[in-house]
């Protein structure tokens, strides 16, 4: 069974510090792995998806990196502001439509 | 597309009593899947749907619970009796992709089982 870990469960950074989130799975046969936000009170929204052949993807201030072989992904987050507090998680797939996911890192950024 | 709609937000009721969640898919997305979301257990899937037909139960997690997605544009999520454990926040989600890649998320329904 896959297991997906997220260090640490929580951290608070000042507004404008680089933000680094930690995924870690235990099988390395995935087919992609995403990163999600959940606000409080909210659903998830997927914020980015790395296919299992490739090493990293950006979008405007969040890069994430995979390491298949390691079993690890990292989520960057480059200038943190005050708006991106939240709960990230990742979330890997095994080739079919069942997510793992992990329990989530609540980012809290003070301004 | 106003994303996936689920009712009600909120939803206290009182143990044994029938619980009805709802869920308005995002219209052209063929896959819907239902979550759980706890403290302890994090996110599980509980039922996946195809088509509006359900190909993976495997995750509901007694037969008080059922599922049924009559139509493309709606399902629901019964538990009948509900019980305190059943507290948790229910997501529906859908997605147009096989593969539950970039999947789309309603915005929960909390429950309550006193």
């Amino acid at each position: 069974k896959q297991e997906v870990t997220q260090i640490p469960a929580a951290l608070s950074v000042p507004e404008g510090e680089n933000l680094v989130l930690n995924c870690s799975f235990t099988d390395s046969a995935i087919y992609n792995l995403q990163w999600f936000r959940q606000d409080p009170g909210k659903g998830l929204t997927s914020l980015l998806l790395i296919q299992s052949s490739q090493r990293e993807q950006t979008s405007g201030r969040l890069n994430a990196s995979l390491d298949k072989s390691s079993g690890r992904s990292t989520l960057y987050i480059a200038a943190s502001q005050p708006g991106d507090s939240a709960t990230y998680l990742c979330a890997v797939s095994l080739e079919d439509y069942k997510l793992s996911f992990g329990a989530g890192t609540t980012v809290t950024v003070r301004a | 597309d106003a994303g996936v709609i689920q009712s009600p937000r909120h939803e206290v009721t009182e143990m044994g009593q029938e619980v009805t969640l709802r869920c308005k898919p995002i219209s052209g997305h063929d896959y819907l899947f239902w979550y759980r979301q706890t403290m302890m257990r994090g996110l599980e899937l509980l039922i996946y749907f195809n088509n509006n037909v359900p190909i993976d139960d495997s995750g509901m997690p007694e037969d008080r619970f059922s599922a049924k997605m009559p139509n493309a544009s709606f399902s629901t999520l019964k538990i009948q009796p509900s019980e305190p454990r059943d507290s948790a926040v229910y997501f529906c989600a859908s997605t147009d992709s096989y593969l539950a890649e970039k999947l789309f998320f309603g915005s929960g329904t909390q429950l309550s089982v006193l």
